[in-house]
């Protein structure tokens, strides 16, 4: 079956711009996760969403940064008056009811100039 | 920041050796996976080892947890070209999927 998918695969943006980065989890899948993956600071948890509970945004780094999960499916993580320090791999995963294992994306690469 | 420590950072074997790598951590954990990452994109899952488990196998991988030092190894047999990637431990404090993953060991494997 069709794995997780993310768009777009590349994005370069101004710095200042706002950008949307989608995710489209594995059908079935509960469990959703944004990471990013950057020189600096490697893997990062971002935020977390599982079922209808309320998200565990504890990775977010600043207020510019949020995501939403409409329907229990697609999330979209939203970066508001992107830095420089933003460029990364953002990498989403989801995980079904029953297992840890997590499923990944392709990722999106974001590149602000 | 990063809960896990890899050790070695890169590693460069030939066809047919075993590939071995550590992960060391801080807190007490749930369970901590190993993932691979070709060309800097998407992971792979490879093996989930949880806190009351000692070791696993996965085909040509063999993970090893020891709580009691705060360290796991993941052992490639008979690697092949295939193989070479990044891979990553990430370690669940809580099982609830929230992962801190190294920063990774870079495996060459040359034909």
């Amino acid at each position: 079956g069709a794995g997780v998918s993310q768009s777009p695969s590349n994005k370069v943006t101004e710095k200042g711009k706002d950008v949307e980065l989608r995710c489209d989890p594995i059908s079935g899948h509960t469990a959703l996760y944004w990471y990013r993956q950057s020189l600096g600071q490697g893997l990062e948890f971002l935020i977390y969403f599982q079922g209808n509970s309320a998200p565990d945004k504890s990775g977010l780094p600043s207020d510019r940064f949020s995501a939403e999960r409409t329907g229990g499916s697609v999330s979209t993580l939203t970066i508001q008056r992107t830095q420089q320090e933003d460029s990364a791999v953002y990498l989403c995963a989801s995980s079904p009811p029953t297992e840890d294992e997590q499923f990944f994306g392709p990722g999106t690469r974001l590149t602000v100039l | 920041s990063q809960q896990g420590e890899e050790d070695p950072q890169a590693l460069s074997i030939q066809e047919g050796e075993n590939a071995t790598m550590n992960c060391s951590y801080k807190t007490s954990i749930n369970n901590l996976q190993w993932y691979r990452q070709n060309s800097g994109r998407g992971l792979v899952h490879l093996i989930l080892i949880r806190s009351n488990e000692r070791e696993k196998h996965s085909g040509r991988l063999r993970v090893t947890l020891d709580t009691s030092k705060k360290s796991s190894s993941l052992l490639i047999t008979a690697s092949r070209a295939a193989d070479t990637a990044s891979y990553f431990c990430a370690t669940d404090a809580w099982g609830w999927g929230k992962l801190q993953f190294g920063a990774g060991t870079q495996v060459v494997v040359t034909p």
